[in-house]
């Protein structure tokens, strides 16, 4: 089975502080992606990464960035925490961009900020 | 641009009782669309899917989806629902070049002994 783990599901910052949320798949996956789900608003897309060391912007990046070092890792950033980052937040993964892929997804990390 | 409507925020119904979630999306292509679920404090698990060929898709845990290029549909259905099925759903469309998913804001299914 595909696994995509993220290492924490629950957190709580301080606003201001920075913060990583990390993220391994074990399936050899090319595409990398992190979601932020919020009530009312279904998941919006921050960042998504098809290689090592690449990244594109999704539809809500502002006040994130992504570290891909490494095939198997995707990392979000957030270099200051604010409280309107306080939301849960997806990884997901899939093989190589193309036509029939399944795309999975990991438990997701509660983020509070206070 | 793309996007997915999911109509009903919240649905509720008695178990065994048939179900269907409805989906609209829009997109210029032929669409490449996708059903998940999500129980309580869990992440998204995946349904079912379609790219082409049979409109009628069957997944996971007994549900089905249909196809409808005219309607823009890709509506969930169940024959009877169980109370394990209370949950939240997602419909989603996705860019074929980077697997970009676009989800609509999801469906919460309450279910009723």
């Amino acid at each position: 089975d595909v696994k995509v783990t993220q290492s924490s599901r629950y957190l709580v910052k301080r606003t201001g502080e920075k913060v990583f949320l990390e993220c391994v798949q074990d399936m050899d996956h090319e595409n990398m992606f992190w979601y932020r789900q919020d009530p009312g608003l279904g998941l919006r897309l921050i960042y998504f990464s098809y290689d090592v060391k690449m990244k594109e912007k999704g539809d809500i990046p502002e006040g994130y960035s992504v570290s891909r070092e490494k095939k198997e890792r995707f990392s979000l950033i957030l270099e200051s925490a604010s409280t309107n980052q306080t939301s849960m937040y997806l990884c997901a993964s899939s093989r190589v961009p193309g036509r029939g892929n399944t795309i999975y997804f990991g438990e997701g990390s509660w983020l509070t900020v206070v | 641009a793309q996007s997915v409507t999911q109509p009903d925020i919240h649905i509720t119904v008695s178990e065994g009782a048939s179900l269907e979630l409805r989906c609209n999306y829009s997109y210029g292509a032929t669409p490449y669309l996708f059903w998940y679920v999500q129980s309580p404090g869990q992440g998204l698990q995946l349904l079912l899917k379609y790219f082409s060929g049979d409109t009628l898709v069957q997944g996971i845990k007994g549900f089905e989806a249909e196809f409808k290029r005219s309607q823009s549909s890709f509506n969930l259905r169940k024959p009877s629902v169980h109370w394990s099925d209370a949950a939240e759903y997602f419909c989603a469309v996705a860019d074929p070049d980077t697997d970009k998913l676009i989800f609509g804001t999801g469906t919460r299914l309450q279910v009723f002994p």
